[in-house]
């Protein structure tokens, strides 16, 4: 069966800070995979996607940047981190094959607080 | 573009009373699937449901129902019978049939107190 990893659960890091999350899926190749930031109280915002390895799509014009170095591993990035960074951090996969396509299933999230 | 409206922020129930959570979306795409997550306390969006535009039948799953019209472009989530353990956000999504994202709505935080 298919997982996915995130990991740090809770992150607290100091303004201007470098940041990196990671993600991974298992038990399953090719896949689209997906971040996404959730801030308090409020709907998921699509940060960025991949198709496959070194390709990402931007959504949003930030102070982050994302990865895919491998087939299954997603990498969220800053060089240097703003108070407004905080939030929760969701990573998500979707199958691009014919079976289970459309469904994006998530991760467990990162908490990042920026102080 | 697509977009996803749940107009309710929060809703506050008693145990075993039902609650519709309402979900409205637009697009102009004549292809397009539907879905339902919960997130729980611990953050993880869970999975409940999709639905594809060409199909609509309503669906129950145990104690949760879903009706989709597209007359209205409405796809409600309706809980019967509520229960303490379903405390938790839920959020409506829409992804078109060529679309690799899914665009969610604000999401309708429910309490349910006993």
């Amino acid at each position: 069966s298919q997982t996915i990893h995130q990991w740090p659960a809770t992150l607290v890091q100091p303004v201007g800070s470098p940041l990196s999350l990671e993600c991974t899926v298992e038990g399953t190749s090719n896949p689209n995979l997906y971040w996404y930031r959730q801030a308090a109280g409020r709907g998921l915002q699509l940060l960025f996607y991949s198709v496959g390895i070194g390709q990402i799509s931007s959504e949003v014009p930030q102070n982050l940047s994302a990865s895919r170095p491998q087939d299954r591993q997603f990498i969220l990035s800053s060089k240097k981190l703003l108070l407004s960074d905080s939030g929760f951090y969701l990573c998500a996969w979707r199958s691009p094959g014919a079976i289970r396509k459309n469904i994006q299933y998530f991760g467990a999230g990162t908490r990042l607080s920026v102080l | 573009a697509q977009k996803v409206t749940q107009a309710q922020t929060e809703i506050s129930v008693v145990e075993k009373e039902d609650v519709t959570l309402d979900c409205v979306y637009e697009t102009r795409d004549t292809t397009y699937y539907l879905f339902w997550y919960k997130q729980p306390p611990s953050g993880e969006l869970v999975f409940l449901i999709r639905r594809n535009s060409f199909d609509e039948q309503n669906e129950i799953s145990g104690r949760y129902s879903w009706n989709f019209q597209k007359s209205t472009s409405s796809f409600n989530f309706t809980i019967t019978a509520s229960q303490v353990g379903d405390s938790a956000g839920d959020f409506c999504a829409l992804r078109v049939e060529y679309g690799n994202k899914l665009v969610f709505g604000a999401g309708t935080i429910l309490r349910v107190k006993s």
